[in-house]
């Protein structure tokens, strides 16, 4: 499986946009890159993902490199509720998820 | 957006039990179903991957005579784990993904096992 790197952690002001980001260097070409962010005692959430085109849904916007080789996962204004770990996986049409560490994002209020 | 929906949320049993575990998926058909395990601390781990009407593939490392996986119909699979021990105390958390392509997987809220 293709690997992706993320910081350990990440602070954020409350009420300000979000970039987290990921490098996935060893990428293929049926890889899609998605995002899933877990609350504490909860299952994941599904936050967003894609192939080769940025795209935006209603809870955040992903900003893929031209060489796909890193993506930006971007909440464009935090809230508390946004505190949570978020993964950024590879994963090809409905194969399995394999979860790394992923970043811890703290929001400031 | 697509409800997976687990129960329970937690238990509590002595050593020795078998707990069984539903995951349903209530507005829409999964035609694969995950499930995870979650220690303290740590990141989930999969277990296994079970495709309705089929035997479930297991990971390395996870036996499948204890954690048995049954995924009968499209809307619900469940993992039995079998004579519990303490050591299989964790946070159980089962996904399913709809048929077609790119279908993003949808996650429970877990169960949290503890074995006394």
């Amino acid at each position: 499986d293709a690997k992706t790197t993320q910081p350990n952690s990440m602070e954020s002001n409350e009420e300000e946009p979000v970039h987290l980001p990921c490098n996935h260097s060893t990428i293929s070409g049926t890889d899609y890159i998605h995002w899933y962010r877990q609350l504490p005692s909860q299952g994941p959430e599904y936050v967003i993902h894609g192939l080769t085109s940025n795209v935006n849904n209603r809870m955040a916007s992903l900003a893929i490199a031209e060489d796909r080789k890193s993506s930006t996962l971007i909440l464009h204004r935090a809230t508390l509720r946004d505190a949570a770990v978020y993964y950024c996986i590879l994963s090809r049409t409905n194969e399995k998820l394999t979860f790394g560490t992923g970043t811890r994002l703290t929001i400031i209020p | 957006g697509a409800v997976v929906s687990q129960h329970p949320s937690w238990v509590i049993c002595k050593s020795g039990t078998s707990v069984k575990i539903e995951c349903r998926s209530l507005d829409f058909q999964a035609t694969t179903m995950f499930w995870y395990r979650q220690f303290p601390k740590q990141s989930l781990m999969l277990m296994a991957t079970s495709n309705e009407g089929s035997k479930a593939t297991y990971e390395q490392g996870v036996e499948k005579d204890k954690f048995l996986i049954n995924h009968a119909s499209l809307t619900l699979s469940t993992l039995t784990v079998t004579s519990a021990h303490p050591e299989d105390s964790s946070f159980y958390i089962c996904s399913g993904s709809s048929p077609g392509r790119n279908q993003p997987q949808h996650f429970g809220d877990g169960t949290r096992l503890s074995i006394l």
